[in-house]
């Protein structure tokens, strides 16, 4: 029963590291989101992806990239991390557009430093 | 107008009271919408789904009203493990494709 698992689940950065936060589902889910929730806020969509190879822009997607070159994995990457990407990341995926109940994994707490 | 709103809260009831949570949303076409439960430091889970018709499961009923635009969920008999941040969240068709859109979250806390 894995669903969606995350890694690492802490992490701290400098500024100006780099990192790939790590997501991957056994659910066959065509959709797959990152989204991201600083303290005592609302999740903000990052990036999201309909399907292997195809992957669109969310609400907050600067500073951050995707790639989707299998079902199972979505990462994302940080360029040159600043405080401001301090925050709490969460992944998800859903089946379709018909069975969209998200299934998220237990979150990345990353501090930028 | 935000995509998703929802109240701001927090709203702090005794155990045993019925509480009520509204969200309005922007855009009419949306097709599907949910109640998420998160708990401290945690990721959310679904709570319920909600329906045209509007729908119960045990103490809590989703309401839908498309016309408004508008989901709300009762919570009756409040119990002190109700206690987390409720997230209405509504799946918004977006170029050809959808993505799940969060509200920032009701915090509701049920006291003894």
């Amino acid at each position: 029963n894995a669903g969606v698992t995350q890694t690492p689940k802490f992490r701290i950065l400098k500024i100006g590291q780099s990192m790939t936060l790590q997501c991957t589902q056994d659910m066959n889910h065509n959709y797959m989101y990152w989204y991201r929730q600083d303290p005592g806020m609302g999740l903000k969509l990052i990036y999201y992806s309909v399907g292997a190879g195809i992957t669109d822009k969310g609400e907050v997607p600067n500073g951050y990239n995707v790639s989707r070159s299998t079902t199972e994995d979505f990462p994302l990457r940080l360029e040159l991390a600043a405080p401001s990407q301090t925050s709490v990341y969460f992944c998800a995926s859903s089946y379709s557009r018909h069975r969209t109940e998200a299934f998220f994994g237990q979150g990345t707490r990353l501090t930028v430093v | 107008r935000k995509e998703v709103e929802q109240d701001p809260g927090p709203f702090n009831v005794p155990e045993g009271a019925t509480v009520a949570f509204n969200c309005t949303y922007s855009n009419s076409a949306s097709q599907s919408f949910f109640w998420y439960r998160q708990d401290c430091r945690k990721e959310p889970k679904l709570l319920m789904s909600v329906y045209s018709s509007g729908n119960e499961d045990g103490r809590f009923t989703a309401q839908l009203n498309r016309a408004s635009q508008y989901i709300s969920l009762l919570i009756r008999d409040s119990k002190l493990s109700d206690s987390a941040t409720y997230l209405c969240v509504v799946n918004m068709a977006q170029g050809g494709s959808e993505k799940l859109v969060f509200g920032k979250g009701t915090k509701l806390t049920v006291n003894p």
